[in-house]
């Protein structure tokens, strides 16, 4: 079935460094992929949409120049945390949805950020 | 998107079937039900989904009322590592296919 890969699983890193996670689609193309935040005992959150050959779509709340989104191939979709701290420790979800009208998403394995 | 309510956990022995309740009072002719898990630490799985008529497949049952109002997820024979977030979704299958996860329910399934 189909297939969306994050990498990487996990990350640490100090603050104010930028981190770039990458959620590919492996056996289907997505012009369209979603990006979820989820912090501990929460629900995911949605982020943003992203969209190939234009501008991500963000949900209201989420900074944009935070948290930069590029869809450049019908496969690939990368978040980038620019300028991290502590607080943008979490854990972050992509995923696709499938082909067809009705068809459900498929889900990344999810990457767990810790900014020190 | 259509609202969903579920309760927020439930028990289940394990080697049982395990029936999870949604409610979807304000669901759109045009909007499907979900059902996705997330086991700890990983990312949400899907399990099964319909717009009006009952489904199965491998993993579960899907139950839908003639009114669409409420849906009922059953696990056949719950085991051990059933035990996830379950969450209940209604979508439109137009637009952006944007997924909003509510709350879900914590099922514990115990030997």
């Amino acid at each position: 079935g189909a297939v969306v890969s994050q990498h990487p699983s996990w990350v640490i890193c100090k603050s104010g460094t930028s981190v770039k996670i990458e959620c590919r689609s492996l056996d289907f193309q997505a012009t369209t992929m979603f990006w979820y935040r989820q912090f501990p005992k929460q629900s995911l959150m949605l982020m943003a949409t992203s969209n190939e050959g234009s501008k991500a779509t963000y949900e209201q709340g989420v900074e944009k120049d935070k948290f930069l989104i590029n869809h450049a191939s019908l496969t690939l979709s990368t978040l980038t945390v620019t300028s991290a701290h502590p607080e943008d420790s979490s854990f972050y979800i992509c995923s696709a949805p499938d082909r067809g009208r009705s068809q459900p998403q498929h889900f990344g394995d999810g990457t767990r950020l810790s900014i020190l | 998107d259509a609202k969903t309510t579920q309760p927020p956990s439930m028990d289940c022995a394990e080697g049982r079937a395990a029936n999870l309740p949604c409610n979807h009072s304000t669901i759109s002719g045009n909007e499907y039900v979900y059902w996705y898990r997330q086991i700890h630490s990983q990312g949400p799985q899907y399990i099964i989904h319909g717009l009006k008529n009952n489904e199965t497949n491998e993993m579960a049952s899907l139950i839908i009322t003639e009114d669409r109002k409420s849906s009922t997820l059953i696990l056949p024979h719950a085991t051990l590592r059933d035990t996830a977030v379950y969450y209940c979704i209604v979508r439109v299958t137009t637009g952006g296919f944007k997924t909003i996860f509510g709350a879900g329910t914590r099922l514990f399934v115990k030997a």
